[in-house]
């Protein structure tokens, strides 16, 4: 079974630190990687997509993939308590259109 | 540009009834996508459809029925509803090209 998995938390930081969140993945032909952020009742967000091996960037965000090791990052950088929300880890191994889910982490960036 | 809607937002219903969801997307993308998302178990694919007419079935089937006969359009009927479909209904959308996916608003049921 291909399998996404994140640890639930919640990931406590202060406002202004740096927040990482992590993925591993089992399924190594997967090829495309996401991140998505929900808030409490509301839909998942796209953030950051990330195809090859290395570093991403986007604003405070930063996408990490190490497919060698099958896991990939987000880093949010100058945390701030609006970045609070559930961030979703999503997988597609490029058969077929499909994503596989993370179960997400919560963060909390407390003021 | 609406991007992708849903409706009802909300619905309550009772068990036994039939009830649908509605999907629209004005981005014509060709593929759509039907989750549930309910606590401890995350967003599980439910149906997605790659094209008008093509449809298939996701990782929870059982007891939802769809159809796609417009590219905009991707209805979800619960033929008979149970409590046990209680839960958020999440409508996504993708060109197809990069796999990212697009999501509606979303529609929270309770069946009673």
């Amino acid at each position: 079974q291909k399998e996404v998995e994140q640890n639930s938390g919640p990931l406590s930081v202060p406002e202004g630190a740096i927040a990482s969140l992590n993925c591993t993945y089992s399924d190594r032909g997967s090829q495309s990687f996401f991140w998505y952020r929900q808030y409490s009742g509301k839909s998942p967000e796209l953030i950051m997509s990330i195809y090859s091996n290395g570093d991403k960037e986007d604003g405070r965000f930063t996408a990490q993939l190490n497919k060698a090791s099958q896991y990939v990052s987000l880093l949010i950088r100058d945390s701030q308590p609006s970045d609070s929300a559930t961030y979703l880890c999503a997988v597609n191994n490029n058969a077929g259109n499909m994503l596989t889910f993370g179960g997400g982490t919560r963060l909390m960036v407390k003021p | 540009d609406a991007g992708i809607t849903q409706s009802p937002r909300y619905k309550i219903t009772e068990t036994g009834r039939q009830v649908t969801l509605m999907c629209h997307q004005t981005w014509s993308h060709s593929y759509m996508f039907w989750y549930r998302q309910d606590l401890g178990h995350g967003l599980r694919l439910i149906y997605y459809s790659a094209a008008a007419d093509i449809t298939d079935k996701g990782e929870v089937p059982d007891g939802y029925v769809v159809s796609r006969s417009k590219t905009e359009n991707f209805p979800l009927t619960l033929e008979s509803a149970t409590r046990s479909q209680t839960s958020v209904y999440f409508c996504a959308s993708s060109d197809g090209t990069f796999y990212e996916q697009y999501f509606g608003p979303g529609t929270r049921l309770t069946v009673t």
